[in-house]
């Protein structure tokens, strides 16, 4: 019973370097999302998926990249780190009930990053 | 404007005791979901209850209702019976069904610390 799965649990990183965080859910789901918390900020919407193929921006996309090529897995690539990418990433999927409020989003354990 | 406020925090509440935890929301939309997250000591973000706009019950799952009120826009949770293993952050968050995508809005989270 996997659901979401997030590697690596912990990074560190020096200013400049490039990274992925990987994400992967086997409940085919066609939604999937990239959240970032803060400490005092709750959780902001970083990229957004609604499908293989299609990716958007959320709330605060600066300095990270998405590709979504299968249904299953949705990178995050932070192309060069900086100090102010510090955070605690998420993950999270769930069906694409685009009509629906009731969509239940399930989320990965998250990826503690320090930019060093 | 924040589309997600929690004013509380921290809360503490006695062991067996009922606690109340407050979330306004800010929306034009009239279809939307509410839903509560828990997120222990651990990290992971843990789905605990949803209450959508149409509804004309409050929400119940176990020992967490959610007391809705759509005119005053506030949804607030309630935990009956407090534990031990309820002590966490929680958060309020929010999708609106006219953005179109399952996007959703976090609050900045009540860490709530359930005393012996």
């Amino acid at each position: 019973n996997a659901g979401v799965t997030q590697t690596p649990k912990f990074q560190v990183l020096k200013t400049g370097q490039s990274m992925t965080l990987q994400c992967a859910q086997d409940m085919n789901h066609e939604y999937m999302s990239w959240y970032r918390q803060d400490p005092g900020m709750g959780l902001r919407l970083i990229h957004y998926s609604v499908g293989a193929g299609i990716t958007d921006q959320g709330e605060v996309p600066n300095g990270y990249n998405v590709s979504r090529s299968t249904t299953e897995d949705f990178p995050l690539r932070l192309l060069s780190a900086a100090p102010s990418q510090t955070s605690v990433y998420f993950c999270a999927s769930s069906s694409k009930h685009l009509t629906s409020p009731k969509n239940i989003q399930y989320f990965g354990a998250g990826t503690r990053l320090s930019v060093l | 404007a924040q589309k997600i406020t929690q004013t509380q925090p921290g809360m503490f509440v006695q062991e067996k005791e009922a606690v109340t935890l407050d979330c306004t929301y800010d929306t034009s939309d009239p279809s939307y979901g509410l839903f509560w997250y828990k997120q222990p000591s651990s990290g992971e973000m843990i789905f605990l209850i949803y209450q959508g706009s149409y509804d004309q019950q409050n929400a119940t799952e176990g020992r967490y209702s959610l007391n809705f009120q759509k005119a005053r826009k506030s949804a607030n949770l309630v935990i009956s019976a407090s534990q031990l293993g309820d002590s966490a952050m929680y958060f309020c968050a929010m999708r609106e069904v006219q953005t179109g995508a399952n996007n959703l809005f976090f609050g900045t989270g009540t860490r709530l610390t359930v005393i012996p």
